[in-house]
């Protein structure tokens, strides 16, 4: 299995140019998450989807959207990249919705690394 | 809201047992215990969790105290690739935001040769 699955590892934009980060899981995992990790601010959640057909904003999610395609994958867009938009992102999954009450660890992907110029 | 409180940074010989110490004193009676590492470029890796027992998988095991109030992950025979960045998490927030996964600074595990 390879788990979590982002393409592409690397991305340079400029300021105004869209792009998609690609997330494929091969888990079944019902639920799946879009984070961004900048450096002293640690994972910050963007966008998540609890289950097909549904997603939500998470903390910070101004300049993205999102498309859960089909329980497999979770694609991050973003329409006009802006330079506070370069960061790592990282797609995860987990079984069901994660709560620090529920059985349910997230799994990661490598990450993108995007800088936008 | 729980909070963790990890040292910052640790060293380890190769080979020796590392065991990294978490606290979370303020934790709630149904929240788990999870670690997470991250190496160097890497997503961060689910390692373990618990909620009362102690655990054990193919990675760690975890050690949490009667009180819930701290644990311990412990590497067992720890090696080189082992050197990562350890997250002792629980619930941080609430209120509607329980998908919010919070890594805070965690330890800095170096294991030496």
């Amino acid at each position: 299995n390879a788990g979590v699955t982002q393409t592409p590892k690397f991305q340079v934009l400029k300021t105004g140019q869209s792009m998609t980060l690609q997330c494929a899981q091969d888990m079944n995992h019902n639920s799946m998450y879009w984070y961004r990790q900048d450096p002293g601010m640690g994972l910050r959640l963007i966008y998540y989807s609890a289950s097909e057909g549904t997603t939500d904003k998470g903390e910070v999610p101004n300049g993205y959207n999102v498309s859960r395609l089909n329980k497999r994958e979770f694609s991050l867009r973003l329409e006009s990249a802006a330079p506070s938009q370069t960061s790592v992102y990282f797609c995860a999954s987990s079984e069901m919705l994660w709560s620090g009450s529920y059985n349910s660890p997230l799994h990661f992907g490598n990450g993108t690394r995007l800088t936008v110029t | 809201d729980a909070k963790t409180t990890q040292p910052p940074s640790m060293d380890c010989a190769e080979g020796r047992a590392a065991n990294l110490p978490c606290n979370h004193s303020t934790i709630s009676g149904n929240e788990y215990v999870y670690w997470y590492r991250q190496i160097h470029s890497q997503g961060p890796q689910y390692i373990i969790h618990g909620l009362k027992n102690n655990e054990t998988n193919e990675m760690a095991s975890l050690i949490i105290t009667e009180d819930r109030k701290s644990s311990t992950l412990i590497l067992p025979h720890a090696t080189l690739r082992d050197t990562a960045v350890y997250y002792c998490i629980v619930r941080l927030n609430s209120g509607g935001s329980n998908y919010k996964l919070t890594f805070g600074k965690g330890t800095l595990l170096t294991v030496n040769p």
